[in-house]
């Protein structure tokens, strides 16, 4: 089976930086994907990693560690509007995601 | 169209019913999926479709749940004698295509929220 951790909740402050961690167990790893989801809305592609290391798309860069099982996803210069749920999720194979819980991050002014 | 569809957005049905949900993926996409979210939950698998065959219904939750994909476009998931703890969203998602490539995007639809009273 596969066990995916995320923190439940966050807090930041607007133009502030954050760091949601994520931690998984799996087996037939094939990439780690995290996903935005407003409230009422569809999740929607942030970034993907299956290599170690750093990716940097803008603002948000995503981290992986294969070896100790271990992603997370920072965002910079917090803005209002990445109030938000976060959502990692591991691919097993060629096919399926098995999602996190969610971290749902308040970015306050 | 633009993005992956579905309809209805919201279904009120009482318990006992039968209901249909239906996907419309991104035009060309090979690859859907039917994923569903609870309340407090995270995104649950139900089924993975490459064509029009399901190489992966292992998150089906029970007989009740079943689905299809015709002509490789559209899905239809059908839930049978609903219950109460049927409630939730129910996602779709659709990626470009399933040849073993390293990096396929799932990209969703807006889903639609089911509630059995």
């Amino acid at each position: 089976g596969q066990n995916i951790d995320q923190p439940t909740e966050m807090t930041a402050t607007e133009g502030a930086i954050v760091q949601i961690n994520c931690t998984y167990q799996t087996s037939g790893f094939n990439g780690l994907f995290w996903y935005q989801q407003h409230a009422g809305e569809a999740p929607t592609f942030l970034s993907y990693n299956v290599l170690d290391g750093l990716e940097e798309k803008g603002r948000f860069s995503s981290f992986l560690s294969r070896s100790k099982g271990y992603s997370y996803l920072l965002l910079k210069e917090l803005q209002m509007k990445d109030s938000a749920s976060y959502l990692c999720a591991v691919r097993r194979g060629y096919s399926t995601l098995t999602f996190g819980k969610g971290t749902m991050l308040l970015v306050s002014p | 169209g633009a993005g992956v569809s579905q309809s209805p957005s919201n279904k009120v049905t009482e318990k006992g019913k039968d209901v249909e949900l239906r996907c419309d993926p991104i035009s060309g996409h090979t690859a859907l999926y039917w994923y569903r979210q609870s309340l407090g939950q995270g995104l649950e698998f139900l089924i993975y479709f490459q064509g029009n065959s399901a190489p992966d219904k292992s998150g089906l939750p029970s007989d009740r749940f079943s689905a299809e994909r015709t002509g490789g476009s559209v899905s239809t998931l059908t839930i049978q004698r609903t219950q109460q703890e049927d409630s939730a969203v129910y996602l779709c998602a659709s990626s470009l295509a399933e040849t073993g490539a390293p990096f396929e995007t799932q990209y969703f639809g807006p889903g639609t929220r089911l509630l059995v009273l």
